[in-house]
C-alpha cells in the first residue's frame, strides 16, 4: 500500500512563493505527480517528477527525492487565481493514490 | 477532442436505489480509472481498468461494481444506495499508468443519497 502526507493548508499573500511539501511511504514507487482542483471543479495535472531534481514549468516547479521519499510543489509569484487545493499522487502498478490535499488561500 | 466524458452531472438517490455513472474517453486510453472525493478529502481510488475485460479493486470498493467491455467506456454501477455513497465522483484515464503519463479527468459527478 501507500500514503502520502501533505499539509491541510497555506496561507500567502500575493506575490509570495508557497512550498507545499508531500512525503511518502511506497512500495513500487515510480515518481510523483502533482495535480490542482479549483473548488466544484475536476484535477488537473500539473506536474510530474520521475527521477530526483527539479522540474520547472513557469511559475510552477516540483522536485523529488527519492533517498527521503519526499517530494514538493513550489508555488512562485502567486497569483489570485492559485488558490485551490493541491494534490501530490504516486502511480503504482497501474493505479494512483492520492495524498489528501493542500488548500492554498491566496489573499491580496 | 471531447477527452473524458461523465454523465449524469448531478444526481439524487433514495436509500436503497441503484444507478450506473456512464464514462467514456475518446483519447483511446488502456488505463481508467473511478475515484470518490468526499467534502475537504482528496481523491480514493474505487475501481481501476488496465484494458478492455481487466478490472480490479481500488482503496474503497464496497457498493459499487464495474465493467469495461470497450476501450472508451467504463460505467460505474451502484447497487443499494446508502447515505454513505454521497460524494463526487470522477472517472480518469491515463495512457500508460506508470506515471509518466498524466491522468485526464471527467468533469465529475455530484451524487447525494437521501
Amino acid at each position: 500500500g501507500q500514503s502520502l502526507e501533505q499539509p491541510s493548508e497555506v496561507t500567502a499573500v500575493e506575490g509570495a512563493i508557497v512550498q507545499i511539501n508531500c512525503t511518502y511511504q511506497t512500495s513500487g514507487f515510480y515518481g510523483l505527480s502533482w495535480y490542482q482542483q479549483h473548488d466544484g471543479g475536476a484535477p488537473t495535472f500539473l506536474s510530474y517528477n520521475g527521477l530526483d531534481g527539479l522540474e520547472e514549468t513557469g511559475r510552477f516547479s516540483s522536485f523529488l527525492s527519492r533517498s527521503d521519499s519526499y517530494g514538493y510543489l513550489l508555488l512562485q509569484e502567486l497569483q489570485m487565481k492559485d488558490s485551490a487545493s493541491y494534490f501530490c499522487a504516486a502511480p503504482s502498478v497501474g493505479k494512483f493514490q492520492f495524498g489528501a490535499g493542500t488548500q492554498v488561500v491566496v489573499t491580496p | 477532442n471531447a477527452g473524458v466524458t461523465q454523465t449524469p452531472k448531478f444526481r439524487i438517490l433514495k436509500i436503497g436505489q441503484s444507478m450506473t455513472l456512464q464514462c467514456t474517453q475518446d483519447m483511446n486510453h488502456n488505463y481508467m480509472y473511478w475515484y470518490r472525493q468526499d467534502p475537504g478529502m482528496g481523491l480514493k481510488l474505487i475501481y481501476y481498468s488496465v484494458g478492455a475485460g481487466i478490472t480490479d479493486k481500488g482503496e474503497v470498493p464496497n457498493g459499487y461494481n464495474v465493467s469495461r467491455s470497450t476501450t472508451e467506456d467504463f460505467p460505474l454501477r451502484l447497487e443499494l444506495a446508502a447515505p454513505s455513497q454521497t460524494s463526487v465522483y470522477f472517472c480518469a484515464s491515463s495512457g500508460r499508468g506508470q506515471g509518466g503519463e498524466k491522468l485526464f479527468f471527467g468533469s465529475g459527478t455530484q451524487l447525494s443519497v437521501l
